[in-house]
């Protein structure tokens, strides 16, 4: 399978926890973002990486969200002192250049 | 960001062609319109996009009006399998440096068997 890659695809966490979630982009995508879906809405856009730089953050991305991209490869999201407002649905998505974005699965973050 | 307004919710019954509309009355002239579906509990998928003509790829047609204040998405022959939220969405080209896809609530299509 080349595509977009999640993991994991479940997360259920304790308040106050921190989680991390990888994704693993398709080969050669040079561009990679990250959104969230809570239930009932789109996804919304929370950041995006050109390479390993990351060029826009949302307003969304509260100082205890952090993403990296090393290497320009896969990247990580983290989440500090997890709130059950951080529920939701988190999605990966990949393109080349300007085409069109490919999307991962998502993991589904779960906070009690 | 041009802002859209698509029906929450539509009807087709399998075998028909699915027609579904969006308005997006205040689209700029460097704005494409690109269609993404989401069938439950997946991520989102590309069907098409287009600037000013019409298009057609394997999945689907995509009508943009003349003034460019509407289009249509046309799925030809709909199967159960095309049950999805559709999101029409505008977005900017490159040399205007904004890549993010933004999502509205879209339309949820039902295939009726």
């Amino acid at each position: 399978d080349t595509g977009v890659s999640q993991d994991p695809r479940h997360k259920i966490t304790k308040r106050g926890q921190n989680v991390t979630f990888r994704c693993d982009p398709i080969s050669e995508h040079n561009r990679l973002y990250w959104y969230r879906q809570t239930l009932g809405q789109g996804p919304e856009f929370l950041t995006y990486f050109q390479n390993e730089a990351q060029l826009e953050k949302s307003r969304l991305l509260s100082d205890r969200f952090s993403a990296e991209r090393p290497k320009g490869s896969f990247s990580t999201l983290e989440i500090q002192r997890t709130e059950q407002g951080d529920s939701a649905m988190y999605l990966c998505a990949s393109s080349f250049s300007t085409a069109e974005a490919f999307f991962g699965q998502g993991t589904r973050l779960t906070v009690v | 960001d041009a802002k859209t307004t698509q029906p929450t919710s539509m009807d087709c019954a399998e075998g028909r062609a699915a027609n579904l509309p969006c308005n997006h009355s205040t689209i700029s002239g460097n704005e494409y319109v690109y269609w993404y579906r989401q069938i439950h509990s997946q991520g989102p998928q590309y069907i098409i996009h287009g600037l000013k003509n019409n298009e057609t790829n394997e999945m689907a047609s995509l009508i943009i009006t003349e003034d460019r204040k509407s289009s249509t998405l046309i799925l030809p022959h709909a199967t159960l399998r095309d049950t999805a939220v559709y999101y029409c969405i505008p977005r900017r080209t490159l040399n205007f440096g904004n890549e993010k896809l933004t999502f509205g609530t879209g339309t949820r299509l039902t295939i009726i068997p």
